[in-house]
């Protein structure tokens, strides 16, 4: 079975520092890849990283970086210089073949 | 940018009622789904529908629902005799590929509130 844990229901950071969101996962498959997802209050989905599980190195979009650390099955989200715009629910998000395992969230709040 | 367009925005609906949720995937997209989102919960997965025939779908995904692409631009999942429990968020997306690289494009969901 495939699971996915996040296990900080909310957290905060003050603007302009950097927060890391924690994510495991628990998998048998071999070729999958890992996302996270931003839901703003608007409640849409958007896509924020992915990461190949056959790569080693940690994926970079910007201010967003990850620690995927495969024999641990952990996927952190990194985000640097963190802004009011980033105030979101976050998922951590898992795909192998044809359908994502979502995490239950993390909701992150940017304080002025 | 491309986007996934998904309507109403929100749909209240009277309990054993059948609802129609719309979706516009992005035009050169193959691969189709629907997720639920209920309140406070994690996204789950409904179905994946490819080449006109659904390739894939949850336990969720009883006899009450079904999913159909009639005119080639939309995705329609409908629920027949809606139920309380029934009331989600409803997530409608894409994907240009199947592959287990590409990420989904979400659409901005619909609120479907069954009283």
């Amino acid at each position: 079975a495939q699971t996915v844990t996040q296990s900080q229901p909310e957290m905060s950071v003050q603007e302009a520092e950097t927060v890391t969101l924690s994510c495991t996962y628990d998998t048998s498959e071999n070729n999958y890849y890992l996302f996270w997802y931003k839901q703003p209050p608007s409640r849409q989905m958007i896509l924020v990283i992915r990461q190949e599980a056959y790569k080693q190195q940690n994926a970079t979009e910007n201010r967003f970086s990850v620690n995927f650390q495969k024999a641990a099955k952990s996927f952190s989200l990194k985000i640097s210089d963190s802004q009011l715009g980033d105030t979101a629910m976050y998922f951590c998000a898992f795909r192998a073949g044809n359908q994502f395992y979502f995490g239950t969230g993390t909701s992150l709040t940017v304080i002025p | 940018e491309p986007e996934v367009t998904q309507t109403p925005s929100h749909q209240v609906t009277q309990m054993g009622q059948e609802v129609i949720l719309r979706c516009v995937p992005i035009s050169n997209h193959l691969y189709f789904y629907w997720y639920r989102q209920i309140l406070g919960q994690k996204v789950e997965f409904l179905v994946s529908f490819y080449n006109n025939e659904i390739s894939e779908k949850s336990e969720i995904f009883d006899d009450q629902f079904s999913v159909e692409r009639p005119d080639g631009s939309n995705f329609t999942l409908k629920i027949r005799s809606t139920k309380l429990e029934d009331s989600a968020m409803y997530f409608c997306a894409s994907s240009q590929q199947g592959a287990v690289s590409y990420g989904y494009t979400f659409g901005s969901g619909t609120r479907l509130t069954v009283v």
